[in-house]
């Protein structure tokens, strides 16, 4: 079975572009995480989602940073104005919905953003 | 907000050598799950502990659930290069759904 799908896997942009990070969670999952990970802060939880819908996205940074959910088998994280802050290794991940005793994350190989 | 601190940081040992590494919660977890990151690569489950006191063991690596629940190690027995990587303690709400990760331990096992 194919496990969680990001793309790209990297990206290199200058300050100011408008950068869009891809997911493609894993089949019948209902829950999906974007998490940021940088050796400052570790792996920081941005939002997630349950069946499509936006539960936590307290993490998210600044207005510039958004995400959507359009589909169960979709999800979009959109930076708009790109800064050189934002580098950092974007996680996406996913997980069936389950006890405390069974869940489980998945994640993807993740999409590494450089910002010049 | 939960504060999950792992130690150490960094752990640079030989092949062969046994290893444990930490975590601690500020507070008491609903669950605690360790992961496995190699480079280039996500996280990947390890291990799910749940009752205070809980030992699970999978091949050479040992898990220990502080009774109080606030506290967990991880034992690594003869380790090996394939031990490799950023070791992440992370917690699960009570309702199984949010996920937060400590530091993580880097560890290199050295041939």
């Amino acid at each position: 079975d194919a496990g969680v799908i990001q793309s790209p896997r990297h990206e290199v942009t200058e300050m100011g572009q408008e950068v869009t990070l891809r997911c493609k969670p894993i089949s019948g999952h209902d829950y999906l995480f974007w998490y940021r990970q940088t050796m400052m802060r570790g792996l920081e939880l941005l939002i997630y989602f349950n069946n499509n819908v936006p539960i936590d996205d307290s993490g998210m940074p600044e207005d510039r940073f958004s995400a959507k959910m359009p589909n169960a088998s979709f999800s979009t994280l959109k930076i708009q104005p790109s800064e050189p802050r934002d580098s950092a290794v974007y996680f996406c991940a996913s997980s069936l919905a389950g006890g405390v005793a069974t869940g489980e994350l998945f994640f993807g190989e993740g999409s590494r953003l450089t910002v010049l | 907000t939960q504060l999950l601190k792992q130690s150490p940081q960094f752990l640079s040992i030989q092949e062969g050598e046994n290893l444990t590494v930490y975590c601690n919660s500020s507070s008491v977890f609903s669950s605690l799950q360790w992961y496995r990151q190699e480079p280039g690569e996500g996280p990947v489950l390890l291990v799910t502990v749940v009752t205070g006191g809980e030992v699970k063991k999978l091949k050479r690596l040992t898990f220990q659930f502080g009774d109080a629940r606030k506290d967990s190690s991880l034992h690594i027995t003869a380790a090996q290069p394939g031990d490799t990587g950023l070791y992440l303690c992370a917690d699960i709400d009570n309702y199984g759904q949010n996920f937060v990760f400590g530091p993580g331990t880097r560890l290199s096992v050295l041939p």
